[in-house]
């Protein structure tokens, strides 16, 4: 069945600094992809987006290219804020389901 | 706009006790879903809707059942509470395969 394996955490990072959260997918079909977030205490919302191959999601500083070659969908900040902080999951959607990788969390330093 | 409602927010029961989980949205959404989340697992599926009248199970369905049956409900319920259900359960909802699924706030519940 499709599945979603994501880097495991925790990550903790220094203001300014570079992230990238590794990503890779195992489906049977063209899944979309998607990076959540989610903040302390609170739901799960979408941070991005990518319907199909090389497609590129974009949204307050973070990216993720959907990569069919490598399955892969690695999202990358190029410069973390404490605001960042939050536990960040890969997921992918077929059809009516969406499958999730374990989430990773990100802490950022001032 | 709601978006996706669910309540309660926390509950404590105890094994063997039963409760139902409410989810209700105002999306008009046709994709329903539960999920269970748990430390270093994700989001597992617990079941989930393609639109009224019509309920799978997902991943983790034993234990829980659900039904459909407006557009705008999707409850779950526990039948027989066990420890191994303490977990934090999320509702969500989408309109296509393609497009963001919206998660409720949450429901953290402890079975003692």
């Amino acid at each position: 069945g499709d599945s979603v394996t994501q880097m495991e955490g925790p990550v903790t990072l220094s203001e300014e600094a570079f992230l990238t959260i590794n990503c890779t997918y195992t489906a049977t079909g063209y899944p979309s992809l998607f990076w959540y977030v989610q903040y302390p205490g609170e739901g799960l919302q979408l941070l991005l987006k990518a319907t199909k191959a090389d497609d590129k999601g974009s949204n307050k500083g973070f990216e993720a290219t959907y990569r069919k070659e490598t399955t892969s969908f690695h999202l990358e900040k190029g410069s973390v804020q404490v605001s960042d902080s939050a536990v960040y999951f890969c997921a992918l959607g077929d059809d009516y389901k969406l499958s999730f990788g374990a989430g990773t969390t990100v802490t950022v330093r001032a | 706009n709601a978006g996706v409602t669910q309540t309660p927010k926390f509950q404590v029961l105890k094994t063997g006790q039963s409760m139902t989980l409410q989810c209700a949205q105002d999306m008009n959404h046709e994709y329903m879903s539960w999920y269970r989340q748990d430390p270093g697992m994700g989001l597992r599926l617990i079941h989930y809707s393609v639109g009224a009248g019509i309920t799978d199970q997902g991943e983790v369905p034993n234990g829980y059942n659900v039904s459909r049956s407006t557009t705008e409900d999707f409850p779950l319920r526990l039948l027989s509470a066990a420890p191994s259900q303490t977990s934090v359960y999320f509702c969500a909802s989408r309109n296509t395969r393609d497009t963001e699924a919206f998660f409720g706030q949450g429901t953290r519940l402890t079975v003692v």
